[in-house]
């Protein structure tokens, strides 16, 4: 079945970098776009930057524009973000999407927190 | 990227119909047919529960429905049930080529 599992997120220092993966399994990954979402504690969901199929094209929220890295490796089915200069108002939990125009298909989230 | 806006919740009635709405300008939700809606329960990921404003994925209740006016989006749910108390979010595609959450929308079934 269509799976994506995050992993790599922890608690970190501001200012300091962390790296977020995302394996997915169970379609064909390089067919698709791909998304990261973040949803502070107790907040709202918070859209946060998508990559093309091939990797081509990468846009951002304004809030992480500059600090946030999104790439991809098709040869591993993996999806990545690269989290730089990290605030505090970076904790949050962060979810991967499969894009379809829409987020069809999440991960179960991974925490991150800046402290 | 300003979020597109919900109400902070709403209520209903096992079996009443309610109607969450959202709000967003002529550069998002109004200029695309990419708006979609997500139910998330505490500590679930978010579900997707339509897309492309009116469209139901398989496997969801037909009891949910999306329409478009202008610039605002709705969800209806009829036939409430206990199981529908959960939060639920709107998306849209945006001219940016980004895509904006609404604020989120809290439904308590009484």
């Amino acid at each position: 079945q269509v799976q994506l599992v995050e992993s790599g997120g922890g608690v970190v220092q501001p200012g300091r970098s962390l790296r977020l993966s995302c394996a997915a399994s169970g379609f064909t990954f390089s067919t698709y776009g791909m998304h990261w979402v973040r949803q502070a504690p107790g907040k709202g969901l918070e859209w946060v930057a998508v990559i093309s199929y091939d990797g081509s094209d990468k846009y951002y929220a304004d809030s992480v524009k500059g600090r946030f890295t999104i790439s991809r490796d098709n040869s591993k089915n993996t999806l990545y973000l690269q989290m730089n200069s990290l605030r505090a108002e970076d904790t949050a939990v962060y979810y991967c999407a499969k894009d379809t125009m829409a987020f069809d298909t999440w991960g179960q989230g991974t925490m991150v927190t800046v402290s | 990227q300003s979020a597109l806006t919900q109400p902070a919740s709403v209520s209903g009635s096992p079996g009443q119909s309610i109607t969450i709405s959202c709000t967003g300008t002529s550069s998002d939700v109004g200029g695309y047919n990419y708006v979609s809606w997500y139910q998330q329960h505490p500590g679930e990921a978010p579900k997707l529960m339509i897309y492309d404003v009116i469209n139901r994925p398989s496997g969801v209740s037909n009891r949910f429905s999306g329409s478009k006016s202008g610039n605002t989006a709705s969800l209806t749910i009829s036939g409430l049930q206990a199981e529908d108390e959960a939060d639920y979010y709107c998306n849209s595609y945006t001219s940016s080529s980004t895509r904006v959450f609404g604020g989120g929308t809290k439904l308590t079934v009484l």
